[in-house]
């Protein structure tokens, strides 16, 4: 079983729709979380960075961290096609040994 | 602001040959990582340096090896190229390993 599971899709909305994406996770010493979305051809690009459990909001985004569940969430509100890409999950241990461990990725359609 | 800058964007090499991925990090930023991400796959932690030392290790294969330079710059040098090397290369920096990495656009090698 990877550490880290994350449904790969494709997950297809219309426009203006909220989306929710999730991972799973089973290592219990991961304490940084983050999300990354990814343009075909393109370099990870960070959108979100959670330290504890809770929601963090920026703009349109939104990331939830539930640590007791291990299970972590991204919504995208007022969702546009521009967001269409794949969105990857990463976690981090304390000090960062091992680098980040990241979710397969989710690709996202976001349908005008 | 200035970015993660790689070089090459693109590189053909030939089974057996040797390739050098050049990664210029974020000024300031004083942890490199390398990263590898097959098609349709997860970005898969190689190797980081931290102030010029290597810091920490993944899955990087014997064939490959990497250093920084006092200019904080990066190279990963990978030898005997096999047909399985072909993907993308991502270099990535922060400043201290507790924030989320930034990512460059990355090197496409391709292997023939």
């Amino acid at each position: 079983q990877k550490e880290v599971e994350q449904d790969p899709g494709p997950l297809s909305v219309p426009e203006g729709a909220i989306v929710s994406l999730n991972c799973t996770y089973s290592n219990s010493a991961f304490q940084y979380f983050m999300w990354y979305r990814q343009y075909s051809r393109k370099g990870p690009e960070l959108l979100m960075y959670t330290y504890s459990s809770g929601n963090k909001e920026d703009g349109r985004f939104t990331a939830q961290v539930d640590k007791s569940s291990k299970y972590i969430s991204l919504f995208i509100r007022d969702s546009q096609p521009s967001d269409s890409a794949t969105y990857l999950c990463a976690m981090m241990v304390e000090g960062g040994a091992d680098g980040l461990t990241f979710g397969k990725g989710t690709h996202l359609i976001i349908q005008p | 602001a200035a970015g993660v800058i790689q070089s090459p964007r693109h590189l053909i090499k030939e089974k057996r040959e040797t390739a050098t991925l050049k990664c210029y990090p974020i000024p300031r930023h004083d942890t490199v990582y390398w990263y590898q991400q097959g098609p349709g796959q997860d970005p898969q932690f190689l190797i980081s340096f931290y102030e010029k030392m290597q810091s920490d290790k993944g899955s990087i294969p014997d064939r490959f090896s990497a250093q920084q330079f006092s200019d904080y710059h990066s190279e990963l040098n990978m030898s005997s190229l096999e047909l399985g090397d072909s993907a993308l290369y991502f270099c990535a920096s922060s400043r201290r390993a507790l924030y989320g990495y930034t990512f460059g656009s990355g090197t496409r090698l391709t292997v023939v």
